[in-house]
């Protein structure tokens, strides 16, 4: 079982709201992640983390921001949701272990109205 | 850019066939590769990782790497129809990021 926690798993909020994502991890990785996926899509990698005060973009800007302030959290949060926010995010971990794989949170399935 | 190629299917097998699942990918330097498998409306669970030429195996799955072809397959022998899935392809070239396909729908059918 992935010890690796997202809340909420499903968020309805209205357009323009700021809303945070939460991810909690309890297995002590450092390298954590947050993708994007619409359904049936691919994954797309938003932000992500090498290490406690790191965080960098990935490919896909969504005006979202990160912060990496302990180990085990990494929040995402869009100030400001749009419609076209709406989307399932991901976020997930990895360390040494199954060489760096990467093991996923159950996900954040949010819907901007 | 780093590309990694799935067919997306869908692929469709009979019970208790081998369902083969392919993958290529474009960077030389790649060093680690996974396979893993999306039920719809769930999250990718790992099931098969694989660093050295050759096969893996691990209960009813074996990943194949052929380096040179820059080819990594996924067979699933006595196929169920709980291995319905997406199959999702990812490689690892250095980084710590993981460039992932965009999978391959399998079905398989009572």
């Amino acid at each position: 079982e992935a010890d690796i926690y997202q809340t909420p798993r499903y968020l309805v909020i209205g357009t323009g709201k700021k809303i945070t994502l939460e991810c909690s991890q309890t297995m002590g990785h450092d390298k954590m992640y947050w993708y994007q996926q619409d359904p049936g899509m691919e994954l797309h990698l938003i932000h992500y983390s090498y290490g406690v005060n790191s965080t960098e973009k990935g490919d896909l800007s969504s005006e979202s921001t990160v912060s990496r302030i302990r180990t085990e959290h990494f929040p995402l949060t869009l100030e400001s949701a749009r419609p076209s926010h709406t989307s399932q995010y991901l976020c997930a971990s990895s360390d040494q272990t199954a060489g760096y794989g990467y093991t996923f949170g159950s996900g954040t399935r949010l819907t901007v109205v | 850019q780093k590309e990694v190629e799935q067919n997306s299917g869908p692929l469709s097998v009979p019970e208790g066939a081998i369902a083969s699942l392919n993958c290529t990918y474009s960077d030389r330097g790649s060093q680690s590769f996974f396979w893993y498998r999306q039920y719809s409306g769930k999250s990718p669970e790992l099931i098969m990782f694989i660093y050295s030429n050759g096969d893996k195996e691990d209960g009813r799955f074996t990943a194949q790497l052929n380096k040179a072809s820059q080819y990594v397959s996924l067979l699933i022998r006595d196929s169920q129809p709980s291995d319905s899935a997406t199959y999702l392809c990812a490689v690892g070239a250095g980084s710590y990021q993981l460039t992932f396909g965009k999978g391959t729908k399998l079905s398989v059918i009572p």
